[in-house]
């Protein structure tokens, strides 16, 4: 079993609706929370990050972390075409510096 | 400011040649990460460079992997005898030491052995 599980998709939605992008882990021991967004051919870019659990919200963006769950969510508001790219949850032991990766899930948004 | 830059972006070789790919991270990033992505697999971690700290290796998958970074900058990845399974795209992040969570990737270095 995989450390970071993350459904690979893709989660095709109309513009404007709201996305739910989840990710479920196993080590208990993660203290920082990542999102990160990838276009076709390019590497990450970060979103946004939690440290602990909580919420954060950026924009349209916001990030939900349940440690009792193990569960980490990232949400999408009025969803937009450009927001079409692979979302990627990442998390970091504070013990350890490597980033531990879920594979991805590629969301698409029609106009 | 500039960003990670990664070079060549494209590389195709033959099974059993040496390869050298290389990353520059933003100027005034001490810390200095190196993986692999696969296809369906996600981003792998590779290895780690810390200032003048030993690197983290623990996630190089054979003794053909080997990296090294100069002046606490520029890093080189090496792939010796390169197999057809170390096709994936190889990224480079970099992060201050204090946002170390904060990691800034390069838009990678896509191999491919033939």
């Amino acid at each position: 079993q995989k450390e970071v599980e993350q459904d690979p998709g893709p989660l095709s939605v109309p513009e404007g609706a709201i996305v739910s992008l989840n990710c479920t882990y196993s080590n208990s021991a993660f203290q920082y929370f990542m999102w990160y967004r990838q276009y076709s051919r390019k590497g990450p870019e970060l979103l946004m990050y939690t440290y602990s659990s909580g919420n954060k919200e950026d924009g349209r963006f916001t990030a939900q972390v349940d440690k009792s769950s193990k569960y980490i969510s990232l949400f999408i508001r009025d969803s937009q075409p450009s927001d079409s790219a692979t979302y990627l949850c990442a998390m970091q032991d504070t013990g350890f510096q490597k980033l531990v990766f879920g594979t991805g899930t590629r969301l698409l948004v029609s106009p | 400011g500039a960003g990670v830059s990664q070079s060549p972006s494209n590389k195709v070789t033959e099974k059993g040649k040496d390869v050298e790919l290389r990353c520059d991270p933003i100027s005034g990033h001490t810390a200095l990460y190196w993986y692999r992505q696969s296809l369906g697999q996600g981003l792998e971690f590779l290895i780690y460079f810390q200032g003048n700290s030993a690197p983290d290796k623990s996630g190089l998958p054979s003794d053909r992997f080997s990296a090294e970074r100069t002046g606490g900058s520029v890093s080189t990845l090496t792939i010796q005898r390169t197999q057809q399974e170390d096709s994936a795209v190889y990224l480079c992040a970099s992060s201050s030491r204090q946002g170390r969570y904060e990691q800034y990737f390069g838009p990678g270095t896509r191999l491919t052995v033939t």
